[in-house]
């Protein structure tokens, strides 16, 4: 069984630093695409960027370009979304997800999802 | 980028009522690749459908899609309980991806 499980809530300060995890089992890690989507209070789904593990090839959304990191460790099957300078608009739910589809990037469907970071920023 | 229209964006309906959402996108999306996600309060999103009109593993029959180019539904035969949610479709023909707004489909 494929599962995603996400690191847990986080309470921030405007500014401060933050990397969030999401453990992955029941598949080959490495031969996945994991993305990372955002959900703000009350809103729709953003997708962020997506990993290849396998290679580290990171793409991201231009409207998170330069705002966070994506990065993946394969040797404990985990992908990570960071921040360096937390800002109040960055509280939001944020989900990772497996992609997989039979065509190459970026023809691939978010099929697994992890059960989501809650992370608030308030001074 | 690919913008994607939901309508209507609130669905008022009763159990074993027939739902049917629309998605219409800016421009025309190749070889189908459009999925729909539900979206239960304080759950995850849950794939439904892909490529217009396949059901993920363990969807019920009652969804269906259908759809290509620029306009794609999903219905959602007769409304049980659960289906009670907001639903999401998403093109991953070209990045950036995109999804729609969303169709909340409530209890009349």
């Amino acid at each position: 069984e494929v599962q995603l499980v996400q690191s847990g809530a986080e309470v921030k300060k405007p500014g401060e630093s933050l990397k969030i995890s999401c453990k992955t089992s029941g598949y080959t890690f490495s031969n996945s695409w994991i993305a990372w989507v955002r959900q703000m209070p009350g809103k729709g789904l953003e997708w962020m960027g997506v990993i290849y593990p396998g290679d580290s090839d990171t793409r991201y959304s231009p409207s998170f370009q330069g705002q966070v990191t994506i990065s993946a460790d394969t040797s404990i099957r985990t992908a990570y979304l960071q921040w360096s300078n937390l800002q109040a608009s960055d509280t939001a739910m944020y989900y990772c997800a497996r992609l997989t589809g039979s065509g190459s990037y970026p023809n691939k469907k978010f099929d697994s999802w992890g059960q989501g970071t809650l992370v608030t920023v308030s001074s | 980028e690919i913008v994607l229209t939901q309508s209507p964006g609130t669905l008022s309906l009763s159990p074993g009522e027939r739902a049917t959402l629309s998605c219409r996108a800016s421009q025309s999306v190749s070889s189908s690749y459009l999925a729909w996600y539900q979206q239960k309060p304080h759950q995850a999103p849950r794939l439904l459908i892909y490529d217009a009109s396949s059901r993920a593993t363990g969807i019920p029959d009652r969804f269906s899609g259908i759809g290509s180019g620029t306009d794609f539904t999903l219905t959602i035969s007769r409304l049980e309980p659960e289906d009670f949610a907001v639903y999401y479709c998403q093109q991953y023909d070209s990045s950036p991806w995109s999804f729609g707004q969303g169709t909340t489909v409530e209890v009349k």
